[in-house]
């Protein structure tokens, strides 16, 4: 079955800084990868997702990469904020299946 | 519109007792999920239902968990016999379809079992 890499597994970055995490994924059949926020004792909040034919989207302050040669994604907050401190997880599944494959999640902490 | 409703929020419980958990999805989501999330790891999906049919409990341990969606709306999960390594967050999603539909999540339930 799909294997979800994630890393790094903590990130701490200066107020104004970028951050960025990186997963690799194992299945080529994988055409749905999302990116999620969870705050402490909250669910899990969708930040932004990619179908397999998208390399790259852009959204207020988040950019979302995908290599599917390298079978790479990746999320880039420019800016940070301490607001922004939560654990991220990337998730990807394949098309037409609600079977979700989460990483293990990145601690991202943003520091006045 | 109401979010994925979950209950209850926390659950403590002595090895080898019962405990079921309760979602309320979004109304008119017809895919329902549910996700164990072990501490300091990402969740893990464990069962999930196209209106009341299952359609993957692969990852559900079927000796002491079971899932039900009698009327294809509201869903309870249950662990028969607890286990220490049980101790989980169990979360519960729904969505519209199971294509490229975003999943949206409760809050969960923290299980802690001693």
């Amino acid at each position: 079955g799909e294997q979800v890499e994630q890393r790094p597994p903590h990130l701490s970055v200066r107020e104004g800084d970028s951050a960025i995490i990186i997963c690799t994924y194992t299945d080529s059949a994988t055409a749905y990868f999302s990116w999620y926020k969870q705050e402490a004792g909250a669910g899990l909040q969708l930040l932004m997702s990619v179908l397999s034919n998208v390399d790259r989207k852009e959204e207020q302050g988040l950019t979302v990469l995908l290599n599917k040669k390298d079978k790479r994604l990746s999320l880039n907050l420019t800016a940070a904020h301490p607001g922004d401190s939560a654990v991220y997880f990337c998730a990807v599944r394949p098309f037409n299946t609600g079977k979700l494959t989460f990483g293990d999640g990145t601690v991202l902490t943003v520091k006045p | 519109e109401a979010g994925v409703t979950q209950s209850p929020r926390y659950a403590v419980l002595q090895e080898g007792q019962a405990v079921s958990f309760w979602c309320d999805p979004i109304s008119g989501h017809d895919t329902l999920y549910w996700y164990q999330q072990p501490r300091d790891q990402g969740p893990q999906l464990l069962v999930y239902f196209r209106d009341e049919a299952v359609i993957d409990n692969s990852q559900l341990p079927s000796d002491r968990f079971s899932a039900v969606r009698p009327k294809g709306t509201n869903s309870t999960l249950k662990i028969q016999s607890a286990k220490q390594g049980d101790t989980a967050t169990y979360l519960c999603a729904s969505s519209q379809g199971q294509g490229q539909n975003t999943l949206y999540f409760g809050a969960g339930t923290r299980l802690s079992v001693l």
